[in-house]
């Protein structure tokens, strides 16, 4: 059982150029997102989808797109890099549930650094 | 969502019990307490969840008072390998799903 997929695990752009960072899961699961890490903090939400088709914004969204075609798969698209886009990025997902919110699943991540 | 208070750091020997306390003074009635723990270069990971008084799992023991304005998530006799930033986060029942808000942690640095 693979869980949560992510790929790249590492990657270095150039400011400007676009890249799509790939996040996989094999668990069925409705809910999908995708976190920030920099250095010395916690996680910031960037975006979420809780099924094929449907998306919306987290806390720091801006220069980030995605899009979600199939339950299993929810890429991340840098259209034009910036330095302060320098992070580790996670992919997580989670059963949608009812009532107590289910635990969420990450993946380990991609760092990716822009020069 | 209520706001959590953590210590940045802690330290402690192997074989020891470990407590790490969490403030969430403005929890709402609809609020669950919910513990991640982050190992260098992984993902978080779930550890324990809990509403009230206690929950205990394989992993760890949750303990929340009746005011339910702190919380503290207790670690039996610790290893090396529970060296890890730990999260506790505020999480609301109903609401839009994973929407998980991160503090900083705390990092637990287990010594031999």
């Amino acid at each position: 059982n693979a869980g949560v997929t992510q790929t790249p695990k590492f990657q270095v752009l150039k400011t400007g150029q676009s890249m799509t960072l790939q996040c996989a899961q094999d668990m069925n699961h409705e809910y999908m997102s995708w976190y920030r890490q920099d250095p010395g903090m916690g996680l910031r939400l960037i975006h979420y989808s809780v099924g094929a088709g449907i998306t919306d914004q987290g806390e720091v969204p801006n220069g980030y797109n995605v899009s979600r075609s199939t339950t299993e798969d929810f890429p991340l698209r840098l259209l034009s890099a910036a330095p302060s886009q320098t992070s580790v990025y996670f992919c997580a997902s989670s059963y949608a549930g009812t009532g107590v919110n289910q635990p969420q699943h990450f993946g380990d991540g991609t760092r990716l650094s822009i020069l | 969502l209520a706001k959590t208070t953590q210590p940045i750091s802690m330290d402690s020997y192997e074989g020891q019990e470990v407590n790490i306390t969490c403030s969430h003074n403005n929890i709402a009635t609809n609020d669950y307490i919910t513990w991640y723990q982050q190992f260098p270069s992984q993902g978080p990971r779930f550890i324990i969840q809990g509403y009230k008084t206690k929950v205990t799992n394989e992993v760890a023991s949750l303990f929340i008072p009746a005011d339910r304005k702190s919380s503290t998530l207790s670690l039996p006799r610790v290893s090396l390998s529970d060296t890890a930033v730990y999260y506790c986060l505020v999480v609301r029942r109903g609401s839009t799903l994973g929407r998980l808000y991160f503090g900083r942690g705390t990092q637990l640095t287990v010594w031999p």
